[in-house]
């Protein structure tokens, strides 16, 4: 069974802090997405990684697929209060299957 | 606005109950997705469908079914709810074989609570 851990489970920093999330698993993934869910709100889009060693930027958020594609990292330069939310890492586990990893919940204090 | 819209935000049900969630997609995608959402377990997938009438099992099917009578519908049913189907649930819809590099959509989610 393919699992997905992501540390922490629980964020809270200051307004302008740098954080990172990671996104763990012993097995290999085609490619891999980070999603940010807000309360009330479905899971949407941040990014897809595709290539092991990839390095994508969202404005003030880096992520990066691990050489070996077990692994993603999520980093946030300069926190904001908006950058609060739920995110998600989620790996490809087929040809239809996407397995999801276990959450981080970010809170940014103004 | 691409949307997938799910029928209930929030549901109550007894113990025993029949529950009906449905999701409709506009966005013309084959594939259509029922997530459980539970907190620090993420999401995991209970059915998901890649065309109409096919359906595949996900992690966690007891319990329930699906139904996918149209392309842009997809329903899950809990035949008998259980407590421990309280939940949030999460439908999300796909584009073809592009599926597994391609954006999942999400619903607003349905929450239920089986008293």
């Amino acid at each position: 069974t393919q699992l997905l851990e992501q540390s922490p489970q629980f964020l809270s920093i200051q307004e302008g802090e740098n954080l990172t999330v990671y996104c763990n698993s012993s097995s290999v993934f085609s490619s891999l997405q980070w999603y940010r869910q807000e309360p009330g709100e479905g899971p949407v889009l941040l990014v897809t990684v595709v290539t092991g060693g990839e390095v994508k930027k969202l404005k003030r958020l880096t992520f990066q697929f691990g050489d070996a594609r077990k692994d993603s990292s999520l980093h946030i330069t300069a926190a904001q209060p908006g950058d609060t939310g739920l995110y998600l890492c989620a790996g490809a586990g087929g040809t239809y299957k996407y397995i999801f990893g276990t959450g981080t919940r970010l809170k940014v204090l103004a | 606005d691409v949307k997938v819209t799910q029928s209930s935000r929030y549901l109550v049900k007894r113990t025993g109950e029949k529950v009906f969630l449905e999701c409709v997609q506009d966005m013309d995608h084959e594939n259509m997705f029922w997530y459980r959402q539970d907190p620090g377990l993420g999401l995991r997938l209970i059915y998901f469908s890649y065309d109409v009438k096919m359906k595949e099992k996900g992690d966690i099917p007891e319990g329930y079914s699906v139904s996918r009578e149209k392309k842009e519908r997809f329903s899950l049913i809990l035949e008998s709810a259980s407590t421990n189907q309280t939940s949030m649930y999460l439908c999300a819809s796909s584009p073809p074989r592009v599926a597994t590099r391609g954006e999942l959509f999400f619903g607003e989610g349905s929450r239920l609570t089986v008293l």
